[in-house]
Parts: structure tokens; sequence; C-alpha cells
């Protein structure tokens, strides 16, 4: 399934550094979103992206910066991460059937493995 | 607040036996109801999805969950698992008059022994 890739897989960056997480989705989608899995919890929703503006931010910290300059990327920018940001990001995306609120099935890319030393 | 909880955490069956994973949400309203797996090293796949009509839906590879509505659940049932069932099966619910939200519960880690 390459419906929707990210890049990198795998991310190592200390505090002081920037940093981008890319998302790309390939089906045709108009929304997309970014959440935090990390161990022994449940999934976290970021950032939802509908139509390329932002719909959804979950109290996330500022130095998480999401842009959605189209319908199909996604990027999310860091900076001043701590430690216990380290976590698998996912970008998802869906058909998002605007005005009615109805939601469709999430497509989910591989992560990005993110280590804040 | 909304709120899924996923009972098991760690399930470990052998080869053929039956698989429940509960599932339950706190929404008393319109919801979408999700069961995604992760195979190791793989990304979440959709495994099956209810959205209105008959509550028992069948998925890939055998699956099926049934909607309880007076119950808040949406149990994932398979009558015989195999090794290649072994993941981390995570339950999600959607509001469905509310927009783009998906609450996803803590994950259950099933390993099936051979």
């Amino acid at each position: 399934e390459t419906g929707v890739t990210q890049t990198p897989r795998h991310l190592v960056m200390g505090m002081t550094n920037k940093k981008s997480l890319k998302c790309e989705q390939h089906l045709g989608h108009n929304a997309m979103y970014w959440y935090k899995q990390s161990a022994k919890k449940p999934l976290e929703l970021m950032f939802v992206y509908s139509l390329e503006e932002r719909v959804e931010n979950n109290s996330v910290p500022s130095r998480f910066s999401p842009e959605c300059p189209n319908s199909s990327h996604l990027f999310l920018h860091l900076h001043t991460l701590q430690p216990e940001d380290s976590a698998l990001y996912l970008c998802a995306s869906s058909q998002d059937r605007v005005g009615t609120g109805d939601t469709d099935t999430q497509y989910f890319g591989p992560g990005t493995r993110l280590t804040v030393l | 607040a909304q709120s899924v909880s996923q009972h098991n955490h760690h399930v470990i069956l052998s080869e053929a036996a039956s698989l429940e994973l509960g599932c339950n949400y706190s929404y008393g309203g319109t919801v979408n109801l999700f069961w995604y797996v992760q195979y190791p090293g793989q990304h979440l796949q959709l495994l099956l999805k209810y959205f209105s009509g008959d509550p028992l839906v069948k998925g890939i590879k055998g699956f099926e969950a049934e909607f309880i509505k007076s119950k808040f659940s949406f149990n994932l049932r398979k009558p015989s698992v195999q090794w290649s069932d072994t993941a981390e099966y995570f339950c999600a619910v959607s509001r469905g008059a509310a927009g783009n939200q998906f609450y996803f519960g803590t994950g259950t880690s099933l390993t099936v022994i051979p």
C-alpha cells in the first residue's frame, strides 16, 4: 500500500534542531491528519486539515507547526523539541464529505520514528 | 470526553482458537466505528468499519465485529485465528455528525502461537 507516504522514516534530532516531517497522499483525498503514537497510549490526534485549512488543533505545543500547501501534501515542522516528544508520528488522509460531517475511512502512512536526544 | 476502551492489552492464543477483542466507547451520539490492524513492521490498515445498517460487519481475513448500541460496544471476533494474525489491533470511533474527529483505543497486542 503506497497511498500515503512519509519521509523520513527515522529521524534523530537534538533539542535545538529544526527539522520537518513530510507526508504525501496519492489517493485524491481532501483531508489530512497528523497523529502521535507513543507506547502504551492511544493514538493522539494532533492536527486535521480539510480542504487545506486547519480544522483541528488538539492543544498541541507550538514547537510543532503544521503546514498544508495543497491537498496532497502535509508537513510537520519541528523546533526545540523535548525528549518526551520522541514517538512515532503518523500521517493519514481521508475523503471528508464536506458539509455533512461524515468522515470516511482514514488511510495511514508508515510513520516517522522520531527520537529527540 | 469521548473515549475508547480496549479491555485486553495483550492476548496470547494458539492457532485455531477463537478470538474476541473488546471495545467500548463513551460517546452517546451518532458514531462510526472502525477496527485497524498493524502487523509487525507495517503501517495501520483498515480491518473493517461500521457506518450504518447491519450491526454485524464482516471485514477482511475472516474478521467480523458486532455493533451493540445499547452496550456502546464494537467487539472484534474471529472464529479461528492463524499465526499470521499476530499484530496490534486498534478500535477507533469517529463522531459521525461532528466533523473529523477520530478517537483510538490503546490497542490490543495479539500473539498467535503456531
